[in-house]
C-alpha cells in the first residue's frame, strides 16, 4: 500500500490570493493525480502530475490556474491561483503504485475555503 | 467523452435489509473499481472488476461487472451501521478513472 500525507489539511483565503498544496507518499510511485471533491459531489481529475515534466490537464483545467510540480516520484505540489469562492473544494492527492493492478490511495485531502 | 453515472444518489436503509447501486458508462470499461468513503474520509479502494461478467464477493459485499462491461452493481446484504458512507464506482477507459456521482448510504438501527 502507499501511505499519503497532504498539507496543509485545510485552510481559509481570501479571493484572489493563492495556495500551495503539499502531497507526500512514503514510497516512489510514477502515477499521481490531483483530484477535486465539492461538498457532497464526486471527484473529479484535475491532472495527472508528471516527474520530470509538465503535468496533463483534464478538460476545464488550465496550468495558469492550477500549476502543478513533480519534482521527483515522492512528491507533488499543487497550487491554485487568484482563488475565488468557486474555488472552495476538497483537494486530493491520489497515486496509483505499480503492481496494484490500478487500485489508487487517496491522500486525506486539503480542504479550501476562500472567501 | 466517457461518463459514468451511477444510481441512486441516496439510499437509506434499515439496518438488517439488502440495497444495490448501479453504475452505467456510455463507453466500454477496461474495468472498474469500487470506492468508499466515510463521513469526513477519503476514498478507500474496495474491488477492482476487469472481466466481462465477472463476480466477486467481500463477506456481505457482492460486486459484479456486467458482460458488455458497460455497468456494474454493488449489493449489500444485511445492512449494518458500519456499511454507512458514500459509495463511488469509477471506470476506466483509457488511463483514467471517472467516478460516478457516488451512492450515500445511511442507516437506520
Amino acid at each position: 500500500s502507499a501511505v499519503i500525507s497532504q498539507k496543509p489539511s485545510r485552510d481559509i483565503c481570501q479571493r484572489g490570493t493563492s495556495l500551495t498544496i503539499q502531497c507526500q507518499v512514503d514510497s516512489q510511485v510514477t502515477m499521481m493525480f490531483w483530484y477535486r471533491q465539492q461538498p457532497g459531489q464526486s471527484l473529479t481529475l484535475i491532472a495527472t502530475a508528471n516527474q520530470g515534466s509538465e503535468a496533463t490537464y483534464e478538460s476545464g483545467f488550465v496550468i495558469d490556474k492550477f500549476p502543478i510540480s513533480r519534482p521527483n516520484l515522492t512528491f507533488s505540489t499543487l497550487t491554485v491561483s487568484n482563488m475565488s469562492p468557486e474555488d472552495s473544494s476538497i483537494y486530493l492527492c491520489s497515486v496509483a503504485p505499480s503492481g496494484r493492478d490500478g487500485e489508487q490511495f487517496f491522500g486525506p485531502g486539503t480542504r479550501l475555503t476562500v472567501l | 467523452g466517457q461518463q459514468v453515472m451511477q444510481i441512486p444518489q441516496y439510499q437509506h436503509v434499515q439496518e438488517g435489509e439488502d440495497f444495490t447501486t448501479y453504475c452505467n458508462s456510455s463507453t466500454t470499461l477496461s474495468n472498474i473499481q469500487w470506492y468508499k468513503q466515510r463521513p469526513g474520509g477519503h476514498p478507500v479502494f474496495l474491488i477492482q472488476l476487469v472481466k466481462s461478467g465477472e463476480v466477486k464477493k467481500q463477506k456481505r459485499l457482492t460486486f459484479q461487472f456486467g458482460e458488455a462491461k458497460k455497468n456494474s452493481s454493488l449489493h449489500i446484504t444485511a445492512t449494518q451501521t458500519t456499511d454507512v458512507g458514500t459509495y463511488f464506482c469509477a471506470g476506466r477507459g483509457d488511463y483514467k478513472l471517472s467516478f460516478g456521482a457516488g451512492t450515500t448510504v445511511t442507516v437506520r438501527a
